[in-house]
């Protein structure tokens, strides 16, 4: 079980826009530390997508797009597109002792 | 550009050993964190073993403590994960990451892939 929880699977038709969400707790997202994105194509290694919440690094496309309230987090993809079907992963820091580097179980995009 | 390649990965029995290794290019490598990642077949990913980039600091996740010893030689911008009394649920995809100070990791290798079963 993983420390945040993303919703298994979400899925949109092309040119849609969907959000996956990732829930975490006080010792974490609560705690203020920031949420990152990862994109995993298949059979490839994930990929930087969203850092410190609402970041792109260069070569992200601005149709992804994050944010932060509370102890949750969302990604928004706009203009779905065959490409973005993928596994989307959130990740954070955790003060717990059991904790430091927590990710959430993962989100498989599927475009219709 | 940032290049990371991992390589070790293999068969193993269980109880056996093995040692991954992570070949680094494009960057000051003793500038940087560094951090092992695994993702076992289907599912998630689990962060296995950090370090700092003088080596001097590190933490494993609960369930490699004891086992698995990470360690990096910045002379030959490498960084490698000693596994021992390996176990069936040690078997994944092991990445190598590099870390930034933010707490998030920007740079992936391909993973290599460790298959504990007898």
């Amino acid at each position: 079980q993983s420390v945040l929880t993303q919703p298994p699977s979400v899925s949109g038709a092309p040119g849609q826009r969907v959000t996956i969400s990732c829930t975490g707790s006080s010792s974490n997202i609560g705690a203020g530390y920031d949420v990152h994105w990862y994109q995993q194509l298949p059979g490839t290694g994930p990929k930087l997508l969203i850092y410190a919440n609402t970041n792109r690094p260069s070569g992200v496309p601005d149709r992804f797009s994050g944010s932060k309230s509370g102890t949750s987090a969302s990604l928004a993809i706009t203009g779905l597109q065959a490409e973005d079907e993928a596994d989307y992963y959130c990740q954070s820091f955790d003060s717990s002792l059991s904790g430091y580097w927590v990710f959430g179980g993962g989100t498989k995009l599927t475009v219709l | 550009e940032v290049q990371l390649v991992e390589s070790g990965g293999g068969l193993v029995q269980p109880g056996g050993s093995l040692r991954l290794s992570c070949a680094a290019s494009g960057f000051t490598f003793s500038g940087y964190e560094m951090i092992w990642v695994r993702q076992a077949p289907g599912k998630g990913l689990e962060w296995v073993s950090w370090l700092s980039g003088s080596g001097s600091t590190i933490y494993y996740a609960d369930s490699v403590k004891g086992r698995f010893t990470i360690s990096r030689d910045n002379a030959k911008n490498s960084l490698y994960l000693q596994m021992n009394s390996l176990r069936a649920e040690d078997t994944a995809v092991y990445y190598c990451a590099r870390v930034l100070v933010e707490r998030y990791f920007d740079s992936w290798g391909q993973g290599t892939l460790v298959t504990v079963s007898s």
